[in-house]
This record gives structure tokens, sequence and C-alpha cells, in this order.
């Protein structure tokens, strides 16, 4: 059965330094990958997603992520945090073939410090 | 920029009463996605339409959960009767076409209590 697993509920760190959300997935075939942030009482915004071709995906708000087929991971990095990076972050995955239908992971909530 | 409304944004109800939650997609999105979020979890999909049509209802609790798209346009999604377990944030996506690298646009939500 296809799953996403997010290593850490919550995650904290220091405004500027390197912010790292790990997501991992489990498939008998290869995925389509995403990350979404939610910020408090709002709906999911799109960060970027991974659908084919180079596996370091770049996304809004300066973060980036990277495919990496052997580890079955797609983590989530930002290189200097900023106080209005705080939000609630999931990885999800589809699958070709399908409707697109999105299995979310259990989110990481991150806290930035000043 | 378009966006996926929903309303209500809140709804407090007690147990065994009907509710409904309205979504209005993206013009032109002929994809609709209903999901519940239960509060520490993510997303998980109810109902996915594609135009009118019901494409995956797999998760859906049909023997109190229903949902619709006439037109195929706006979507309503219904509880009758509520249970306290139902209580969960409501969320309405759409997307363009439906396939698996399309990206899914969020409404803002819905917040259900059932006391």
């Amino acid at each position: 059965a296809q799953s996403v697993t997010q290593l850490g509920s919550h995650v904290s760190v220091s405004e500027g330094a390197l912010v790292l959300l790990r997501c991992n997935y489990s498939s008998s075939v290869p995925p389509y990958l995403f990350w979404y942030v939610q910020y408090p009482n709002q709906g999911l915004q799109l960060l970027l997603k991974y659908t084919t071709g180079a596996t370091l995906v770049k996304g809004i708000n300066g973060f980036e992520a990277e495919f990496k087929k052997s580890e079955t991971s797609f983590h989530l990095t930002k290189p200097s945090a900023h106080m209005s990076d705080a939000a609630e972050y999931f990885c999800a995955v589809s699958f070709s073939g399908g409707y697109n239908k999105l299995i979310f992971g259990a989110g990481t909530r991150l806290a930035v410090h000043p | 920029e378009a966006e996926v409304a929903q309303s209500p944004r809140y709804k407090i109800t007690e147990k065994s009463q009907a509710v409904a939650f309205w979504c209005d997609p993206i013009s032109g999105h002929a994809t609709l996605y209903w999901y519940r979020q239960i509060l520490g979890q993510g997303p998980e999909l109810l109902v996915q339409f594609q135009d009118e049509s019901v494409v995956d209802d797999s998760q859906l609790p049909k023997d109190r959960f229903s949902a619709e798209r006439l037109k195929g346009v706006d979507s309503t999604l219904k509880i009758q009767p509520a249970e306290l377990g139902d209580s969960a944030m409501y969320l309405c996506a759409s997307s363009f076409a439906g396939t698996s690298t399309d990206t899914q646009y969020f409404g803002p939500g819905t917040r259900l209590t059932v006391l």
C-alpha cells in the first residue's frame, strides 16, 4: 500500500537557521511528489512539486526539495528560516494512471524562534 | 488571482443534526475534491468529481455523507446525521484536468464542530 511518512510532527528552528523537513514514501510505482504549506485557519498552498526531470525542485518562498529514488525521500529545505515560515507542512504523493488522488503525510509543524 | 471559495467557514452543530458545506471551484477547473482533515492529521480524500461525475468516493461514509456537483461547477457536501467523530476541517480543492501531475488548489476550509 502507498503511504507517506513525515518524520517529526514538530520542528523548531531559530530565525536564519536551516530548515529541514523530512518526507519518505512507500510505493511500488514511481510517485509524483508534492509539498504543501498550511497557515492557521487556511487551506493548503502548493510549495513545489516533482513530476519528471530534474530531481532538485525549487519552489516558492525560497524552499526546495530533492527527490532521491534510492532513499524513497523528498525532503524539504530552506537555507535560512524566516518568522513567516512558521506553519504546518504536508508532503503528498500521487501516481500515474489514477485520477490525481493525493495521499498526504500527517504533517510537520514548523516553529521559528527569534 | 482566482481562488476556491467555501462556506461557511465555521459550523457548530449538535449530533444527529444535518449539515451542508458549499464549494465553488476555480472557474474552468473540471476536477473537484472534498477532503476531511482531522486535527493533527493530513487531509484524506472523501470524494472526487470529474465534471459532474463521481470518480472516487471509496472513503466516503455513504450511510451519512453525500456529495453532488449537479452542473459540474459548484458542489455541496452533506452530513446527515452528524456524529461527534465528524468534527474536522472539510477542505475543497479543484484542479484543471485531474491528472496525476495537476496542482490542486485548496479553499480555506469549513471547520465543523459537532457537540
